[in-house]
């Protein structure tokens, strides 16, 4: 069965460094978002893509954040200056057609 | 912002039993609603949907009940099993021009099959 997977799974890193989150999402599927779950909180929307362009961003999603598919499988997740509130749990998701998304096993973000 | 609300943080059932999880939302747009199951350190797994023209959906143990003038839906599963012990999401999402649909989470209820 088709799933969407992420990389790393888990990524620590000092403040104010660059990190990129890597998805691969399921193959025939056209948008693509990225949430994410602060430990004790909602999982929250952060952005959407659709077309190579981002259709729509969330107030979380500033200057500091940027996506990327670079190629036909990827989709990315930069974040330019990490932060200590910037630790969550990244999750991808992916739909087609319909309107079922479909979410990786995330990537835990740990930012010391 | 609470637009999904899952007021029930946990719940215990027995194994064999009904689970009955409910979420209310206040966003008359929502016209998808759909389900999830997490375990810790893991993605949203994806359970069951409804579309806000219809009232029922049925997959298996799971079904889901939307009541559209009460702003209510609620995940039935029976019978309940200790392998279905996670967290339950209740998510929402309204059409768009954009398309980007996004999701609006709860909170989610931990449910706990007792053998």
């Amino acid at each position: 069965e088709p799933e969407v997977t992420q990389t790393p799974s888990h990524q620590v890193t000092q403040m104010g460094q660059e990190v990129i989150l890597r998805c691969v999402p399921i193959s025939n599927h056209l948008y693509f978002y990225w949430y994410r779950q602060i430990l004790g909180q909602k999982v929250e929307f952060l952005v959407s893509f659709y077309n190579n362009e981002i259709s729509e961003k969330s107030e979380i999603f500033d200057d500091q954040f940027s996506v990327e598919r670079p190629d036909g499988s990827n989709f990315t997740l930069k974040i330019r200056s990490t932060k200590l509130e910037d630790s969550a749990m990244y999750f991808c998701a992916s739909r087609g057609a319909q309107e079922t998304q479909y979410f990786g096993p995330g990537t835990r973000l740990l930012v010391l | 912002d609470q637009q999904v609300k899952q007021n029930s943080p946990s719940l215990s059932v027995q194994e064999g039993r009904i689970s009955i999880l409910n979420c209310d939302y206040t966003n008359s747009m929502f016209d998808y609603f759909l389900w999830y199951k997490k375990y810790p350190a893991e993605g949203p797994t994806f359970l069951i949907s409804i579309s806000s023209i219809k009232d029922k959906n049925e997959d298996g143990r799971f079904t889901v009940f939307l009541n559209k003038s009460a702003k209510h839906l609620s995940l039935h599963i029976v019978p309940s099993q200790p392998g279905d012990s996670a967290v339950y999401f209740c998510a929402a999402s309204a059409e768009t021009q954009g398309g980007s649909e996004k999701l609006v989470f709860g909170k989610g209820t931990k449910l706990t099959v007792n053998p």
